[in-house]
């Protein structure tokens, strides 16, 4: 079946720098990807929406400068937290969707991304 | 927008027992309902989906049921065992203009505990 891989897993880094975080499609091409914020305990919180080629489409209330989305490729899409700060220590979880029609919204997840800032 | 609301927040049964899940949905537009297991440090799996032109769906112990009309559709595992155990979350979604799916809505989760 469709595999998503997220790296790192994990990660931890001083305040003020920038994190990026990978998420690629192995062996499908993902003409859509999403990436989610997860608290503990807590859903998934959509961030922005990744088309191919184009700007990512960003939910309100979600820094575009802050949280900055490239998906150059159709299996390849990063997510860069800019100038870290300890609020944005969360679980970061990238999806990723094969196409459209009936199997555009069959998501794939990736393990996600555990960003501690200190 | 859509809201999708999830009930119960946390649920315990006992192993053999059934648990059931509810989720309902604000926009009658919605047409796609998918329900996903995450275990703990985990990412979340697709378990089971619904499309709004069938009522109910049955795939071994895991089945899921529309309302169209309520507006509300629901999770029903039978025979639950141990592994059952963990935070599964119901979404929804609708078809936009130009034949393309929207967005997931995800609801806030419900944590499952089967005792043995």
């Amino acid at each position: 079946g469709a595999v998503v891989s997220q790296h790192p897993s994990w990660v931890i880094c001083k305040s003020g720098t920038s994190v990026k975080i990978e998420c690629r499609s192995l062996d499908f091409q993902a003409t859509t990807m999403f990436w989610y914020r997860q608290f503990p305990k807590q859903s998934l919180m959509l961030m922005a929406t990744s088309n191919e080629g184009s700007k990512a489409t960003y939910e309100q209330g979600v820094e575009k400068d802050k949280f900055l989305i490239n998906h150059a490729s159709l299996t390849l899409s990063t997510l860069t937290v800019t100038s870290a700060h300890p609020e944005d220590s969360s679980f970061y979880i990238c999806s990723a969707s094969e196409g459209w029609g009936a199997g555009a919204n069959v998501l794939t997840f990736g393990a996600g991304s555990r960003l501690t800032v200190l | 927008g859509e809201n999708v609301e999830q009930h119960p927040s946390t649920l315990s049964v006992q192993e053999g027992d059934s648990a059931v899940i509810k989720c309902t949905y604000s926009d009658s537009a919605s047409n796609y309902f998918p329900w996903y297991k995450q275990e703990l440090g985990k990412r979340p799996q697709l378990i089971i989906d619904i499309r709004s032109n069938v009522g109910e769906k049955k795939d071994q112990r895991i089945a899921v049921t529309l309302n169209k009309t309520a507006k509300h559709f629901s999770l029903h595992i039978t025979e639950t065992q141990p592994e059952d155990s963990a935070v599964y979350f119901c979404a929804a979604s609708k078809r936009l203009y130009g034949g393309s799916q929207g967005n997931l809505i995800f609801g806030k989760g419900t944590k499952l505990s089967v005792k043995p």
